[in-house]
């Protein structure tokens, strides 16, 4: 069984603050870990993901997140926000093994003001 | 990257009436697709897990002569709303996994249903 926490359903921050976005996990499985970004009445688009190697993953818009197995742990950070990164932000895991399900958080929304 | 194209983006529809929402896998082959439903302000809530060639599994609560999935083959899962009324109205999306190189669920746009 798995599942995902993401603390604060709505964070603001000023543009150019740091952005951090909270998320734990539970997995009985050592997880694979995603962070998906959603804008209005679209679908989900993959922010990074960490699998194996390096526990820090950067992705795209200058996002980044650090797995932290002993506090089942994956925080999203941008070190300077921008207007456009306005968004519903998902936390995800899905477990190594043959199953592939996804298991979401409840999301946060992230809202910037000028 | 793999693409996953839903279709349609937006559908108005009658109460009584069906419809049929296409998810597709342009570039990689998909035995398992993922159905969510996506009420507003919340996250997403998975109804059914389709398998290419067999029955679908259905979560909890989700009715299945309801929401009809059918994935005929290994880039496509139609999910049906059947008999639709104002409370299916909602946003619907689709999943796809791609397992090589390592396993990624890629998604479709998004589908906004609006039962009138």
């Amino acid at each position: 069984a798995q599942s995902v926490t993401q603390l604060g359903s709505h964070v603001s921050v000023s543009e150019g603050a740091l952005v951090l976005l909270r998320c734990n996990y539970s997995s009985s499985v050592p997880p694979y870990l995603f962070w998906y970004v959603q804008y209005p009445n679209q679908g989900l688009q993959l922010l990074l993901k960490y699998t194996t190697g390096a526990t820090l993953v950067k992705g795209i818009n200058g996002f980044e997140a650090e797995f932290k197995k002993s506090e089942t742990s994956f925080h999203l950070t941008k070190p300077s926000a921008h207007m456009s990164d306005a968004a519903e932000y998902f936390c995800a895991v899905m477990p190594n093994n043959a199953g592939n399900m996804l298991t979401f958080g409840g999301g946060t929304r992230l809202m910037v003001k000028p | 990257g793999a693409v996953v194209s839903q279709h349609p983006s937006w559908v108005i529809c009658k109460s009584g009436t069906s419809v049929k929402i296409e998810c597709r896998s342009l570039d990689f082959q998909a035995t398992t697709m993922f159905w969510y439903r996506q009420f507003p302000k919340q996250s997403l809530m998975l109804m059914a897990t389709s398998n290419e060639g067999s029955k679908a599994t259905y979560e909890q609560g989700v009715e299945k002569d309801k929401f009809l999935i059918n994935h005929a083959s290994l880039t496509l899962s139609t999910l049906t709303v059947t008999s639709a009324h104002p409370e299916d109205s909602s946003f619907y999306i689709c999943s796809a996994i791609s397992r090589f190189p390592l396993p990624e669920a890629f998604f479709g746009q998004g589908t906004r249903l609006t039962v009138v």
